[in-house]
């Protein structure tokens, strides 16, 4: 594809609800990240994939998050019973490489919870 | 642990001139990366620069250059000739153990 896609772009779910958001990285890119961005802040590391493997989910800010790429493509990251501090805009990135390749960005998907 | 920090929250310049945002960082790795990266309303995150900490010569990117200077940990990003395209957040942001750390951001108006 010609860039990374995410979606949906926005969501909004009620206190307790579970979401799940969807990203398809750039074509044959091996590495796959998400990134939390708060209003006003940069964004923060929250997990890396290298294919299917995550290889690092230090940034996960709870065991209510969990994310997942099966076939070392397309990702999802499902956050259960979302609470108001979960809003946030959800970034995931890819790179070609391994190791210190560029990260390419998607829109973002923007979660607000109520 | 790696920490960025930019230390302006917010820079405006007159379109046509040039601005420097600040940049400076912390870390324990010996071979990492630096970028800057462009964040419009539409929120998409944009690679303006990257910069190689083992290379000394600083980067350039048509008007974006950077001056990298390694042993003070400071890496700030010189637009020249700014357009009101450039109006945007930045951010700042090393590269180590795979993720990418990033300041807080620096909120760029350009005046026309």
């Amino acid at each position: 594809g010609a860039g990374v896609s995410q979606s949906p772009r926005y969501k909004v779910a009620k206190r307790g609800q579970d979401v799940a958001l969807r990203c398809d990285p750039i074509s044959g890119h091996v590495s796959l990240f998400w990134y939390q961005q708060a209003l006003g802040q940069g964004p923060e590391f929250l997990t890396y994939f290298q294919n299917e493997a995550q290889l690092d989910k230090s940034g996960l800010p709870s065991d209510r998050f969990f994310a997942e790429r099966p076939e070392g493509s397309v990702s999802t990251l499902k956050i259960q019973r979302t609470q108001q501090e979960d809003s946030a805009v959800y970034l995931c990135a890819s790179s070609s490489g391994r190791y210190q390749e560029t990260q390419y960005f998607g829109p973002g998907t923007r979660l607000l919870v109520l | 642990a790696q920490t960025v920090t930019q230390s302006q929250p917010e820079m405006s310049v007159q379109e046509a001139e040039t601005v420097t945002l600040s940049c400076t960082y912390d870390t324990s790795e010996s071979d990492y990366y630096l970028f800057w990266y462009k964040q419009p309303p539409s929120r998409q995150m944009i690679l303006v620069i990257r910069q190689e900490a083992y290379k000394q010569q600083n980067a350039t990117e048509n008007r974006f250059s950077v001056n990298f200077q390694k042993a003070a940990k400071s890496f700030s990003l010189k637009i020249s000739d700014s357009q009101l395209g450039d109006a945007a957040m930045y951010f700042c942001a090393s590269e180590g153990a795979q993720k990418l750390v990033f300041g807080q951001g620096t909120r760029l108006t350009i005046n026309p």
